[in-house]
C-alpha cells in the first residue's frame, strides 16, 4: 500500500526557517517525481515544488524561489522541503504527493496519484 | 503563468442531479488536465488525468472532456459522497497552476 506522511510543521515566527519531511512507503520511491502542494486555511490549492526522479531537476513555484529548496533522499524514502525566510502568506497545509510521469501516443503527462495527509506550517509572531 | 479559471466557484444540487464544473486555461495546454476531489480536512483525491481518462477505482458517474482551453468535469448523477470541492489543475507548463475551485453543496 502506498503510503505518504508528512511532518515537521508547526508554529513559526516571519523570517524564520523549517524543514518538512515526507516518508514514503509501498512503491519504489527512487522511480517517481515528487511534488509539494500546499493550501491556505479555508483556501485553494496551489502547487509549491517538485523533484525529478533522480534529483537532477527541480522546479519551483515563483512566490517561493530563493527561499524554499526541495531535496530527496531515496536511501531512506523522504522527501523533504526546506523553507525559509518564512511569511505569514506561507501559512498553509503542506501535502507531498506522487507525481507519476508516463506518456501515451507521443504526449506525456504529470499526475499526482498518492497524497499525503498534510502538515500544518503557521508564520506568526 | 498559465491561469485556470473554474466556475462556478460553488453550486447546490440535489442527490441525483447532473452536475457540470468548467475549467479555462488562459493559453492553449493541449488535453495536460487533472481533476481532483477534496473533502473537509482530507487530502485531494484523484479523478481524472489527460482531461478525459478516468483514474482506476473512481465511479463512471464523473466523467472529463475538454482540450485546449475549455475543460469540464461532469458528474451524471450525484451521490451523497460527491458533495465536495473539486479542482482542475494544469500540468502543461511550469508552474502548475490549480483552479480556483468549486463547492459542491447540497440543496
Amino acid at each position: 500500500e502506498v503510503q505518504l506522511v508528512e511532518s515537521g510543521g508547526g508554529l513559526v515566527q516571519p523570517g524564520g526557517s523549517l524543514r518538512l519531511s515526507c516518508a514514503a512507503s509501498g512503491f519504489t520511491f527512487g522511480r517517481y517525481w515528487m511534488s509539494w502542494v500546499r493550501q491556505a486555511p479555508g483556501k485553494g490549492l496551489e502547487w509549491v515544488a517538485n523533484i525529478k526522479e533522480d534529483g537532477s531537476e527541480e522546479h519551483y513555484v515563483d512566490s517561493v524561489k530563493g527561499r524554499f529548496t526541495i531535496s530527496r533522499d531515496d536511501a531512506k524514502k523522504s522527501l523533504f522541503l526546506q523553507m525559509k525566510s518564512l511569511r505569514a502568506e506561507d501559512t498553509a497545509v503542506y501535502y507531498c504527493a506522487r507525481d507519476l510521469r508516463y506518456c501515451s501516443g507521443g504526449d506525456c503527462y504529470s499526475v499526482f496519484d498518492y497524497w499525503g495527509q498534510g502538515t500544518l506550517v503557521t508564520v506568526s509572531s | 503563468a498559465i491561469q485556470m479559471t473554474q466556475s462556478p466557484s460553488s453550486l447546490s444540487a440535489s442527490v441525483g442531479d447532473r452536475v457540470t464544473i468548467t475549467c479555462r486555461a488562459s493559453q492553449g495546454i493541449r488535453n495536460n488536465l487533472t481533476w481532483y476531489q477534496q473533502k473537509p480536512g482530507k487530502a485531494p483525491k484523484l479523478l481524472i488525468y489527460a482531461a478525459s481518462s478516468l483514474q482506476s477505482g473512481v465511479p463512471s458517474r464523473f466523467s472529463g472532456s475538454g482540450s485546449g482551453t475549455d475543460f469540464t468535469l461532469t458528474i451524471s448523477s450525484l451521490q451523497p459522497e460527491d458533495f465536495a470541492t473539486y479542482y482542475c489543475l494544469q500540468e502543461y507548463d511550469y508552474p502548475l497552476t490549480f483552479g480556483g475551485g468549486t463547492k459542491v453543496e447540497i440543496k
